[in-house]
């Protein structure tokens, strides 16, 4: 079955530290990659897209993800978090057309300061 | 800059009763959707709509629910009778195109008694 899995829940790390979260998805064919934030008590914001091109992709935010097609993964780094990174992450992969995005289960991350 | 939005941000209603969560896209997108999230689990995809049709609907999306987009700028989901089960975030989106980004919305928290 298609899905899409993120390998941490949970993370806590210290404001300046590197942030990697992972994520691989197990679509065959051409598919566009997501990931979205949701800061707390706010809607779901992109982060960063990969379409076609440069597998290494930038976003807002010095948030950055690699797109490793081989592995069927994307995933997202953040080289100094801030405590304003505290939010949810959740990648996602488009493989369609009509523009259905199938989520992973997302990763709580809390930056102390 | 546009946003999606939706209303109620929160809806409590009763086992049985029928709800309707209302969204206003972006103006000129063309593509619209229906997520939901469980507490504590994944944003799940419901139901896409383009050329006022669905185009595409997950399993979750049964007879009981529909969506419509009544005058050329809302975009309703209706559910008709609730089930506690029906307790959820309901995120709203829309996009350009199937395969850009999706914006959206700050979601309706509906919880069922």
């Amino acid at each position: 079955a298609q899905s899409v899995s993120q390998h941490n829940h949970h993370v806590i790390l210290s404001e300046a530290a590197s942030l990697e979260l992972g994520c691989n998805y197990s679509y065959g064919g051409t598919v566009n990659l997501f990931w979205y934030v949701q800061y707390p008590g706010q809607h779901l914001q992109l982060l960063l897209k990969y379409f076609s091109g440069d597998p290494l992709v930038k976003g807002i935010k010095g948030f950055e993800a690699e797109f490793i097609k081989s592995k069927f993964s994307f995933n997202l780094r953040k080289p100094s978090v801030q405590w304003s990174d505290t939010a949810e992450y959740f990648c996602a992969v488009n493989a369609n057309s009509w523009g259905k995005l199938q989520f992973g289960a997302g990763t709580q991350v809390v930056v102390t300061p | 800059e546009p946003e999606v939005t939706q209303t109620p941000s929160h809806q409590v209603t009763q086992m049985g009763q029928e709800v309707i969560l209302r969204c206003v896209p972006i103006s000129n997108h063309l593509y619209f959707y229906w997520y939901r999230q469980i507490l504590g689990q994944k944003v799940e995809f419901l139901v896409s709509f383009y050329n006022n049709e669905i185009s595409e609907k997950s399993e979750i999306f049964d007879d009981q629910f529909s969506v419509e987009r009544p005058d050329g700028s809302n975009f309703t989901l209706k559910i008709r009778s609730t089930k506690l089960e029906d307790s959820a975030m309901y995120f709203c989106a829309s996009s350009s195109t199937g395969s850009t980004e999706a914006f959206f919305g700050q979601g309706t928290r509906l919880t069922v008694v």
